[in-house]
């Protein structure tokens, strides 16, 4: 069975402030999709990135980054320059391979406070 | 740029009655999903539905829950008799091919059962 452990369960910075937002996932598959969702306070379900398992090279996309670690397990996810439209819930989701429309299993969620 | 769409934001019914949650995918995808979340819980999957029936279901999708995709573009949820614990947000989602995994949700459908 796949789990997402998000052991952080609120973060609060100051605005321009770099923040890192931990993920652990425990999975049977040898392939695998990892991912990193925001919902702001309006309710919705954003995308944001997509990892395969096969792939561990990390990557810079404008303010976000992401840290990818097979031997850990671990999928973290870095905004630096934090800013006021950054707060919301970010969720870290699993999706195992075996099975083209397999679901998502997702994390219980990081609230992430910016504050001015 | 596409979106899921998903109709309506808002949901109040009675204990015991029957509701219909709606949902338009984006166009060219091919797999769908319903997902619940209980307010300020995780979000937890309920079903999957690809080329016409239910891939998958969750221990939540008991037999009060159904899916159907009535024509080309709709794809609805439906609660037969609903309960006080079926008060959450209901996520429809969908994805292209198998090759593309993510997921895009729409905004959401707050249900409220009193």
């Amino acid at each position: 069975a796949q789990k997402v452990t998000q052991a952080q369960t609120e973060i609060s910075v100051v605005e321009k402030e770099d923040v890192t937002l931990d993920c652990v996932y425990e999975t049977r598959d040898t392939t695998y999709y990892l991912f990193w969702y925001k919902q702001p306070p309006s309710g919705e379900l954003v995308f944001l990135i997509r990892r395969n398992s096969f792939d561990e090279q990390n990557e810079i996309s404008g303010r976000y980054s992401w840290n990818f670690q097979k031997s850990t397990s671990s999928f973290n996810f870095t905004i630096t320059a934090s800013q006021v439209v950054d707060s919301a819930v970010y969720f870290c989701a699993l999706s195992e391979a075996s099975g083209a429309n397999s679901k998502l299993t997702f994390g219980k969620g990081i609230t992430l406070s910016v504050r001015p | 740029e596409p979106e899921v769409t998903q109709t309506p934001s808002h949901q109040v019914t009675q204990m015991g009655q029957e509701v219909i949650l709606r949902c338009v995918p984006i166009s060219n995808h091919l797999y769908f999903y319903w997902y619940r979340q209980i307010l300020g819980q995780k979000v937890e999957f309920l079903v999957s539905f690809y080329n016409n029936e239910i891939s998958e279901k969750s221990e939540i999708f008991d037999d009060q829950f159904s899916v159907e995709r009535p024509d080309g573009s709709n794809f609805t949820l439906k609660i037969r008799s609903t309960k006080l614990e079926d008060s959450a947000m209901y996520f429809c989602a969908s994805r292209g091919d198998s090759g593309r995994r993510e997921a895009f949700f729409g905004q959401g459908t707050r249900l409220t059962v009193v």
